[in-house]
């Protein structure tokens, strides 16, 4: 099994909404990214677990907050999102994640849109 | 400057064309991939290099460390191979953000029947 899942596949929420944004991945990967893709534009690193602690944080705004609650599972926990924040939010996993042969497997992401 | 520059930014071929989509970057480096990005969002990872060439298929990737320059080139292109295609490199740096992925902003390519 090579696949990292993502659900939901679109989610539409208003700015008062709490929502969280699941990812799975059952390949032993100890490494799990988000990122947000705005449109026509590349992914920005948000967060990165390594081994279900949070070790990379690039400066997101508190209302995105992460949950790694097993080596499978990675949500993102979402409260009082601006219209700005709709994007196509991407999930990730690698093996270990900062070795030099690691590959980072992508999901089919979640698109949000806040209205 | 971007640390990842591609080009061209779009790319409209016919089928059965040679394509090549080329990358340079600024930093130093550990690893490079070029992933694919169809509509709708799912990216997959078509090649990572640190040196030489790979082949896949249809796909072929060359790095040039010290010319710190790759290239992705598709043979006998097919309307399926329209997609967004994104260099990105694994960084040397040091800190926080050492190891992790610096995007290109991709190369869109269309394939015309």
């Amino acid at each position: 099994d090579t696949e990292v899942t993502q659900t939901p596949k679109h989610l539409v929420m208003g700015m008062t909404n709490k929502k969280s944004l699941k990812c799975e991945q059952h390949m032993g990967h100890r490494a799990m990214y988000w990122y947000k893709q705005k449109a026509k534009k590349p992914p920005e690193l948000m967060f990165v677990y390594s081994y279900e602690k949070l070790s990379i944080n690039e400066s997101v705004p508190s209302r995105f907050s992460p949950e790694c609650p097993n080596s499978s599972l990675l949500n993102l926990h979402l409260h009082a999102l601006q219209p700005e924040d709709s994007a196509l939010y991407l999930c990730a996993s690698s093996q270990l994640g900062l070795a030099v042969t690691d590959t980072q497997y992508f999901g089919p992401g979640t698109r949000l849109t806040v209205l | 400057k971007n640390e990842v520059e591609q080009s061209p930014q779009n790319l409209t071929a016919q089928e059965g064309e040679f394509i090549t989509i080329n990358c340079s970057y600024s930093v130093g480096i550990s690893a490079l991939h070029w992933l694919q990005q169809h509509p709708g969002g799912g990216i997959v990872s078509l090649f990572m290099l640190s040196s030489g060439k790979k082949k896949h298929g249809r796909l072929i990737a060359t790095i040039n460390i010290q010319e710190k320059h790759s290239s992705l080139h598709i043979t006998a292109s097919h309307p399926r191979d329209s997609a967004v295609y994104i260099c990105a490199v694994r960084s040397e740096g040091y800190g926080g953000s050492q190891g992790n992925l610096i995007f290109g902003k991709g190369t869109k390519l269309s394939v015309k029947p």
